[in-house]
């Protein structure tokens, strides 16, 4: 097991729902991760956030908000959705956020937006 | 052009054989690579690092040749569960930190 853990795994919403997902991580890493992965695309990273502040924000519309209250958690809230959000959404950390740091990843949240 | 470019497959081989995956990245300035292993439906997770001298692991062989902006991935003597998704990532550090860019992914199958 990767020591990251996400909830729900599974979540049928429809547009005017608001939802949250939310990530664990058990590693006493520092950094995590929220990234996208539609049907036949690459996985595209959202946000990054280092010792609880976000560093970067990858254009992701305004209609996902990550937030990050310490170091072991991360959400991403979720309101309007559209259908074209349905994708698997994975959460991951790293020790640090230097390059030769490996991020493990959660079991993803398999979203589909009705 | 796409920053981390795979040939999706997928690529049917019989056990037993050796198969090889290219990938090439766009951006000069990344700084490390690494291969990932995807089964359907799951998590990617790390099958190994790439070093500028080639790094081997098993049956698992990884090259880098930074001149050319490829990474290669080499499996020989397949097994059946080697069947899966791999995924070429490349690692850029900038002023955000630690920034992963992912292919799009190789499909394996391995056949009895």
């Amino acid at each position: 097991e990767t020591g990251v853990t996400q909830t729900p795994r599974h979540l049928v919403m429809g547009m005017t729902n608001k939802k949250s997902l939310k990530c664990e991580q058990h590693l006493g890493h520092n950094a995590m991760y929220w990234y996208k992965q539609s049907a036949k695309k690459p996985l595209e990273l959202m946000f990054v956030y280092s010792l609880e502040e976000r560093v970067e924000n990858n254009s992701v519309p305004s209609r996902f908000s990550p937030e990050c209250p310490n170091s072991s958690h991360l959400f991403l809230h979720l309101h309007t959705l559209q259908p074209e959000d349905s994708a698997l959404y994975l959460c991951a950390s790293s020790q640090g956020t230097g390059t030769s740091y490996e991020q493990y990843f959660g079991p993803g949240t398999r979203l589909t937006v009705t | 052009r796409k920053e981390v470019e795979q040939d999706p497959g997928p690529f049917n081989v019989p056990e037993g054989a050796t198969v090889a995956f290219n990938c090439t990245y766009s951006n000069s300035a990344s700084q490390s690579f690494f291969w990932y292993r995807q089964d359907c439906r799951k998590e990617p997770k790390l099958l190994m690092s790439v070093y500028s001298s080639g790094n081997e692991d098993g049956r698992f062989t990884a090259q880098l040749n930074r001149a050319s902006q490829y990474i290669s991935l080499l499996i020989r003597d397949s097994k059946l569960s080697d069947s899966a998704t791999y995924l070429c990532v490349v690692n850029t550090f900038n002023n955000a930190g630690n920034m992963l860019t992912f292919g799009g992914g190789t499909r394996l199958m391995v056949k009895p």
